[in-house]
């Protein structure tokens, strides 16, 4: 399998601007999650995803920020309008659904934002 | 709630020493506990795991953790550190039955000095 796939791997925009970023998850797996990494934060989680359905999205910053999955095998994290302050790694990650949660989570290799 | 504190930001030390990196946690029911490493600009990668059973897990590139229930640590260690092994090094922790969501400790770096 060619493990978790993101896009783009390095974004660069200017505020105002829309941002979309991509996540094709490892077939077969339940869960999707959006993870966000900066210096100041660490990693923070946004949303998961359990069977195409959001779970939790208490980490969502604010309205700005949107995520779908429209099937199990795609999703989507946007941000618009974007602000300098988005500038992050954003990560997605999946896992299987385990007896009792013991599946660990596998991670793409990011996406940098960066939002002048 | 529950939560990981990885108490050193940094930790240093010389190529072929013993390392560790520590991670206690809080959770109020039973713990699933991670390890991953992180290499500059690439994702997190899984190292090893404690479930159930042996409190001593192995996991990859020669690491392994021990998982102590009375002092809620459950920190990583390796016999003998390599150059190679100098990443970032994050704890995550996992209520049993609590969907499949991780919360991760800060992060340590780990720097080993030839």
């Amino acid at each position: 399998d060619a493990g978790v796939i993101q896009s783009p791997r390095h974004e660069v925009t200017e505020m105002g601007q829309e941002v979309t970023l991509r996540c094709k998850p490892i077939s077969g797996h339940d869960y999707l999650f959006w993870y966000r990494q900066t210096m100041m934060r660490g990693l923070e989680l946004l949303i998961y995803f359990n069977n195409n359905v959001p779970i939790d999205d208490s980490g969502m910053p604010e309205d700005r920020f949107s995520a779908k999955m429209p099937n199990a095998s795609f999703s989507t994290l946007k941000i618009q309008p974007s602000e300098p302050r988005d500038s992050a790694v954003y990560f997605c990650a999946s896992s299987r659904a385990l007896a009792g949660g013991a599946g660990e989570l596998f991670f793409g290799e990011g996406s940098r934002l960066t939002v002048l | 709630a529950q939560s990981v504190a990885q108490p050193e930001d940094q930790v240093n030390v010389a190529e072929g020493n013993p390392l560790t990196v520590k991670c206690t946690y809080s959770v109020s029911g039973n713990p699933y506990l991670f390890w991953y490493v992180q290499y500059p600009n690439r994702g997190l990668q899984f190292l090893l795991k404690y479930i159930t059973g042996d409190n001593l897990v192995k996991g990859s590139y020669g690491f392994e953790a021990e998982f102590n229930k009375s002092q809620t640590s459950f920190h990583l260690k390796k016999p003998s550190a390599l150059v190679s092994d100098s990443a970032l090094y994050f704890c995550a922790v996992r209520i049993n039955n609590a969907g499949n969501m991780l919360t991760f400790g800060g992060g340590t770096r780990l720097m080993v000095k030839p």
